[in-house]
């Protein structure tokens, strides 16, 4: 069965720190994979997505992903946090089909001074 | 360039009534998809319409329906309210059957149901 699987639910980190955030995923075929943040009061914004070609992707805001075939995984990796991250990230998977995408169920992140 | 807008943003509704939302896409956008966010169930696909015509439809019963119109702007109809429909309901376009074209998400409704 296609899945995607965020194992984190919430994530609490101090200003300045790494982050990554896990996304696991059961796909039949080649994914496209995609990353979305969603802040307080927002809609849904793309941070960035993985179609095929160099694994390692880099998104908007500093964030960047890589794609692990072997793991079925695209964690979601940024440096240096900043308070404004704070807001909920979602990993989804699938064709290019938008209305055939599967999304996790989120990860909240929490920035702390 | 307006981003995708939906109305209202909040609302409450008894059980067993009916509701309406609303969802303008991007101007030139064709396609509009309606999602359901749950507490703790991430984003559920619920309906697709390109062009006018419902093209897909995600495990929901019949009572969520919708239309688009000529101008692709798009309803959401949920009839029959349940306590478990209380959730944001997310709409998002894009150009549609060109396939991996990013979608662009408005902000959502949030649907409270007592």
């Amino acid at each position: 069965a296609q899945s995607v699987t965020q194992p984190d639910i919430h994530i609490t980190v101090s200003e300045g720190a790494s982050l990554e955030l896990r996304c696991n995923y059961s796909y039949g075929a080649t994914p496209y994979l995609f990353w979305y943040v969603q802040s307080p009061g927002q809609g849904l914004q793309l941070l960035l997505k993985y179609f095929s070609g160099d694994t390692l992707v880099q998104g908007i805001k500093g964030f960047e992903a890589e794609f692990k075939r072997s793991q079925s995984s695209f964690n979601l990796r940024k440096p240096s946090v900043h308070w404004s991250d704070a807001a909920e990230y979602f990993c989804a998977v699938g064709p290019p089909n938008t209305d055939k995408l599967i999304f996790g169920t989120g990860t909240r992140l929490q920035v702390f001074p | 360039e307006a981003g995708v807008t939906q109305s209202p943003t909040h609302l409450i509704k008894t059980r067993g009534q009916q509701v309406t939302l609303r969802c303008s896409p991007i101007s030139g956008h064709t396609s509009v998809y309606w999602y359901q966010q749950a507490l703790g169930l991430g984003l559920q696909f619920l309906l697709w319409y390109d062009e006018g015509e419902e093209r897909n439809r995600g495990n929901f019963p019949p009572r969520f329906s919708g239309r688009q119109f000529p101008n692709y702007s798009s309803e959401l109809n949920v009839n029959a309210l349940e306590l478990e429909d209380s959730a944001l309901y997310l709409c998002a376009s894009n150009w549609g059957r060109a396939a991996g074209t990013e979608a662009f998400f408005g902000q959502g409704t949030r649907l409270t149901v007592v």
